[in-house]
């Protein structure tokens, strides 16, 4: 079954860039989406088809998706972006979840 | 604005079938570009992907839940379901519902319910 492969935790200092990465099979050639998990609250998607963004998301996110890496990318890191973020693609109409990262922003 | 709402015992039993119901307002469910799914996160764990469906009645599911797993769509009620069978205590999770978009995004989703497997 397809698997998708995410870093357990990134830090980032307020007001710089965090990086999230996953990586998966020729992920480049498949849609690849981005959601936000905050303790107590349900899942938000902050970009999907690589790299749109949905409206009321802030345009300090933004994906890109190439080769077997998709990224996700925080500018400017808040506070409020301290969560977990789950990237997620499709394998012939079934959801793959990566298995998320816990971002710290200190 | 579309609301969806998952309900169901926060219990089951042991070898037993977990049952809960998603109602989805604001919005029919009758929609042919869109599909409704059911995703779960256990514990200290990260979300797993169960099923989803289409209105016209085409199913897929998680290959590792070894089909225990059935969802059903209730045109009439405007809800969908999921069954999943001969649970043990790796099934207890908060449970979520969702809608996959005709973009291929998941959004929204449901507030997630905490059902717990044990005796």
């Amino acid at each position: 079954s397809y698997e998708l492969t995410q870093p357990p935790s990134v830090s980032v200092s307020p007001g710089q860039t965090a990086s999230i990465s996953c990586s998966g099979d020729k992920l480049g050639n498949k849609f690849a989406s981005w959601y936000q998990l905050k303790p107590g609250q349900s899942p938000v998607v902050v970009i999907y088809q690589n790299s749109m963004r949905p409206s009321g998301i802030p345009d300090r996110f933004s994906g890109s998706n190439s080769g077997n890496t998709a990224t996700l990318t925080i500018s400017g890191t808040q506070a409020m972006d301290e969560a977990d973020y789950y990237c997620q693609a499709w394998d012939s109409s079934t959801g793959v979840f990566g298995g998320g990262t816990k971002l710290t922003v200190l | 604005q579309l609301q969806l709402q998952e309900s169901g015992p926060g219990l089951v039993k042991p070898s037993e079938t977990l049952s809960l119901t998603c109602t989805v307002s604001g919005g029919s469910i009758s929609s042919s570009s869109v599909s409704w799914a059911w995703i779960r996160q256990p514990p200290g764990k990260g979300l797993e992907w169960i099923g989803s469906m289409y209105y016209s009645g085409n199913t897929y599911y998680n290959p590792s839940l070894k089909s225990r797993a059935t969802i059903s769509i209730d045109t009439s009620k405007n809800q969908f379901s999921l069954q999943l069978s001969s649970v043990t205590a790796a099934d207890t999770a908060v449970y979520y519902c969702a809608k996959r978009t005709q973009l291929w995004s998941i959004d929204p989703w449901g507030q997630g319910t905490l059902v717990t497997v044990s005796s």
